[in-house]
């Protein structure tokens, strides 16, 4: 158990769909990253979280969106779901600069939409 | 730009041989840090060896070791007495420390798949 906890392991839903990807991070962490991994962009940073508010956007689509709540765990949520949203979303870590081992990954989230 | 780029897609070694996995980095940012994961078929993501910037050695951690070369913007990855178990897909990833900025993300190369054979 790497300390961060992202729910569900597995989720398939059809497109035009919407769900939600959680996660809970290491103790004492503040900062919250969520990356998408896909066959094709490989690991894209999608949006950072530190202590509740938005920190740094990537290559994240505007049918994205997410949040940090105040007890710091996060929710990715993905709307209007099209086939090519289909991938591995993971969950990161980190204390407040990140650190030499300060990333923790999460388990992964596996999205396959239909 | 490609900010890290790993141009080995697939390699393969021998069992109890060494290994070495290429990184090239990009970046203007004179304080930042490089990292190995590793990804075996599970999907998680591990941690295995961290260089930062100004560090004047090259990090070890068991069998890992990241050959630093700054002046080539270079950050391989050294696997000795390679096992069964190595075999997985391994990312070179950076953090880059803008100042007065707040963004720690972690930049991903398309990683490398290592199949060790027995």
């Amino acid at each position: 158990d790497s300390g961060v906890t992202q729910t569900p392991k597995h989720l398939i839903t059809a497109t035009g769909q919407r769900v939600t990807l959680r996660c809970s991070p290491r103790s004492g962490d503040l900062s919250v990253y969520w990356y998408q991994q896909s066959l094709d962009q490989g690991l894209q940073f999608l949006i950072q979280y530190y202590n509740g508010e938005e920190r740094a956007k990537g290559n994240i689509l505007e049918r994205f969106s997410a949040q940090q709540f105040p007890d710091l765990h996060s929710e990715l949520n993905l709307s209007s779901l099209e086939l090519g949203d289909s991938a591995l979303y993971f969950c990161a870590s980190s204390g407040e600069t990140g650190g030499n081992y300060g990333y923790t990954f999460g388990s992964g989230t596996r999205l396959t939409v239909v | 730009a490609q900010k890290i780029t790993q141009t080995q897609p697939g390699m393969f070694v021998q069992e109890k041989e060494a290994v070495t996995l290429d990184c090239t980095y990009d970046t203007s940012d004179p304080s930042y840090g490089l990292f190995w994961y590793k990804q075996p078929s599970s999907g998680e993501m591990i941690f295995l060896i961290y260089q930062g910037s100004y560090d004047q050695q090259n990090a070890t951690e068991g069998r890992y070791s990241l050959n630093f070369q700054k002046a080539r913007k270079s950050a391989n990855l050294v696997i000795s007495a390679s096992q069964l178990g190595d075999s997985a897909m391994y990312f070179c990833a950076m953090r880059e420390s803008r100042s007065g900025g707040s963004n720690y993300k972690l930049t991903f190369g398309k990683g490398t798949l290592l199949t060790v054979n027995p």
